[in-house]
């Protein structure tokens, strides 16, 4: 399998403010990674493909301007939430697929935005 | 793209009853099924998965059956205990290895009571 580290467990940030969420695999050779948020009560929505060393794949109606995807290691990918508003509060999630297609998910980040 | 739709939205049981949760999917070039179960404010976690060249598969009290030409798969929970009770995903994904994107249903809410 694969362990994966996401970081911070929560932020809160004002309102035009940009943060940054970090997904990192520890003992698996990431070349793909995946965005998901989710809202409460709600299922698990694909954001974006974060792909090692070029740009990221982002999903129908996700702004590519807003959400940064990073993914400059084999080991580590960034999500950035820029010039965030209330709506853009959620749970932010990533997942490390493995060679077995069995995903990894880290811990989950939840961005309240205020 | 891949539709996956999940039923019920929310399940109770009693205790020591079985529970039961079904899927089903749209493309039927989706090869792989997780279920995931997630606690609040958690990361989901695999209970079990199957492939598409098994139709059933099973984990102690956790069972999974896969019909490919109805394109629908099944959770089956016996003897729930109340540690069961949390929230439910099922998933299908198309392709192999690192390059699978799963596609998650709406979610059961499972809750077992005394």
């Amino acid at each position: 399998g694969a362990v994966v580290s996401q970081h911070p467990s929560w932020v809160i940030c004002k309102s035009g403010t940009s943060v940054k969420i970090e997904c990192r695999s520890l003992d698996f050779q990431a070349t793909t990674m995946f965005w998901y948020r989710q809202f409460p009560k709600q299922s698990l929505m694909l954001m974006a493909t974060s792909n090692e060393g070029s740009k990221a794949t982002y999903e129908q109606g996700v702004e590519k301007d807003k959400f940064l995807i990073n993914h400059a290691s084999l080991t580590l990918s960034t999500l950035t939430v820029t010039s965030a508003h209330p709506e853009d509060s959620s749970f932010y999630i990533c997942s490390v697929p493995t060679d077995n297609t069995e995903a990894f998910f880290g811990q989950g980040t939840r961005l309240t935005v205020v | 793209g891949e539709n996956v739709e999940q039923h019920p939205s929310t399940l109770s049981v009693q205790e020591g009853d079985s529970a039961v949760i079904k899927c089903t999917y749209s493309d039927s070039a989706s090869n792989y099924f997780p279920w995931y179960k997630q606690e609040l404010g958690k990361r989901p976690q695999l209970i079990i998965d199957i492939r598409s060249n098994v139709g059933e598969k099973k984990d102690q009290r956790i069972a999974v059956t896969l019909n490919k030409t109805a394109k629908h798969f099944s959770l089956h929970i016996t003897e729930t205990q109340p540690e069961d009770s949390a929230v439910y995903f099922c998933a299908a994904s198309i392709g192999t290895g690192t390059a699978s994107k799963l596609t998650f249903g709406t979610g059961t809410r499972l809750q077992v009571t005394l």
